[in-house]
């Protein structure tokens, strides 16, 4: 069974660093990209970017490029979201999904169960 | 960026009608790269449609998806109580993706 298991909720303050974490289980890791995909309170899904675990290509959105960086660790099969630097418009859920990228589509086919993100002071 | 526009906004229709959703994008999209999801309120979004009429496993086929170039349209053919709901479009092309800003299908 295809599952990723995602950080728990995390509270922080404005200008702290942060790395939240995906873990997949159940499939070949390094076959698939992840990718992540924000939410705001009350708005909808932002696509944020994407990386293949097996040689660690990313893609960015232009709108989070330079904002966020995704890595992953295929030794333990994680994918990680991080901040150096938190702002409040930065709250939300972030969730991962596993990213299918083959000739009959490119599509999220298995999500995480988010990770909530509230950034205060 | 492509930027995929979804309408209604809201669709407000009863258990056992029919609801058309609509997605367009700002340019046009190789119909591969166009898929569907659900999100139900406190949940994850689901897969619905991927290939732009591919039903994903177990979706029901109630749940159609057609479309090309740049208009796409989801398709529920008898409303049942679980499909009230928001669904998104979503893209990916030229190494990024986008998802449309979301429909909320609403009972009435």
């Amino acid at each position: 069974e295809v599952q990723l298991v995602q950080s728990g909720a995390e509270v922080k303050k404005p200008g702290e660093s942060l790395k939240i974490s995906c873990k997949g289980s159940g499939y070949s890791f390094t076959s698939y990209w992840i990718g992540w995909v924000r939410q705001m309170p009350g708005k909808g899904l932002e696509w944020m970017g994407i990386i293949y675990p097996g040689d660690s290509d990313t893609r960015y959105s232009p709108s989070f490029q330079g904002q966020v960086t995704i890595s992953a660790d295929k030794s333990i099969s994680t994918a990680y979201l991080q901040w150096s630097s938190l702002k409040a418009s930065d709250t939300a859920m972030y969730y991962c999904a596993r990213h299918v990228a083959v000739t009959t589509g490119y599509y999220f086919d298995y999500w995480g169960q988010g990770t909530l993100v509230t950034v205060s002071s | 960026e492509i930027v995929l526009t979804q309408s209604p906004g809201t669709l407000s229709l009863s258990p056992g009608e029919r609801a058309t959703l609509s997605c367009r994008a700002s340019q046009s999209v190789s119909s591969s790269y166009l898929a569907w999801y659900q999100q139900k309120p406190g949940q994850a979004p689901r897969l619905l449609i991927y290939g732009a009429s591919s039903r994903a496993t177990g979706i029901p086929d109630r749940f159609s998806g057609s479309g090309s170039g740049t208009d796409f349209t989801l398709t529920i053919s008898r409303l049942e109580p679980e499909d009230f709901a928001v669904y998104y479009c979503q893209q990916y092309g030229s190494s990024t993706g986008t998802f449309g800003q979301g429909t909320k299908l609403e009972i009435k």
